[in-house]
């Protein structure tokens, strides 16, 4: 089973509509959670983090439920701009270490 | 806003070349990371540094990889003798603390010939 798994997408998402999706991790000593946004041939840039609570972050809602592994991100109001690949980020705390262990991306295509 | 810088922006060699790519962190970070991503494929881990020593490696890191950080600010990954495979786009990243965000640089793309 893959440590952190996506659904690749696209979702083709009109622009002000709202979209939504998920991410599994297999690791259940994983310590934090994140969002990143990766456009085409960039870094990846921190979106936000994710909390037990759930937490919001303008347009960006992130949701996460331990007992089940999964964390979510909402985006309401799609821009154009949101156009990108969601990168879901499970930081595990290794003997010496913080990795991030990234999943594969999920592609975001918002159309006018 | 402080970012991380990374040098040269594109990279090419050839097969069994060394290559030494550099990176300078957020000023006041203290743990320092290196991750690659292969042309469409995911973002992967491959070292920490913290305290002047590797706190962790992935598999991928094996004899052929070395970390350095030579002065206060600059941090560098080395490949002793390239292989194609190791055609990636390589980021470093900064973190304040362990259990803070990593903060990414624009990348190295190598290219291995």
């Amino acid at each position: 089973r893959k440590e952190v798994e996506q659904d690749p997408g696209p979702f083709n998402v009109p622009e002000g509509a709202t979209v939504a999706f998920n991410c599994t991790y297999s690791n259940s000593a994983s310590q934090s959670f994140f969002w990143y946004r990766q456009d085409c041939r960039k870094e990846p840039k921190l979106l936000m983090s994710v909390y037990s609570s759930g937490n919001e972050d303008g347009r960006f809602t992130a949701q996460l439920n331990r007992a089940s592994q999964y964390i979510s991100l909402l985006i309401r109001d799609s821009k154009l701009s949101d156009s990108a690949t969601y990168l879901c980020v499970v930081r595990t705390q290794g003997a010496a270490g913080n990795k991030l262990t990234f999943g594969g991306g999920t592609r975001v295509l918002v159309k006018p | 806003e402080p970012e991380v810088t990374q040098t040269p922006s594109h990279q090419v060699t050839q097969m069994g070349q060394e290559v030494i790519l550099r990176c300078v962190p957020i000023s006041n970070h203290l743990y320092f990371y290196w991750y690659r991503q292969i042309l469409g494929q995911k973002v992967e881990f491959l070292v920490s540094f913290y305290n002047n020593e590797i706190s962790e490696k992935s598999e991928i890191f094996d004899d052929q990889f070395s970390v350095e950080r030579p002065d206060g600010s600059n941090f560098t990954l080395k490949i002793r003798s390239t292989k194609l495979e190791d055609s990636a786009m390589y980021f470093c990243a900064s973190g304040g603390a362990s259990y803070n965000e990593q903060f990414f640089g624009p990348g190295t793309r190598l290219t291995v010939l």
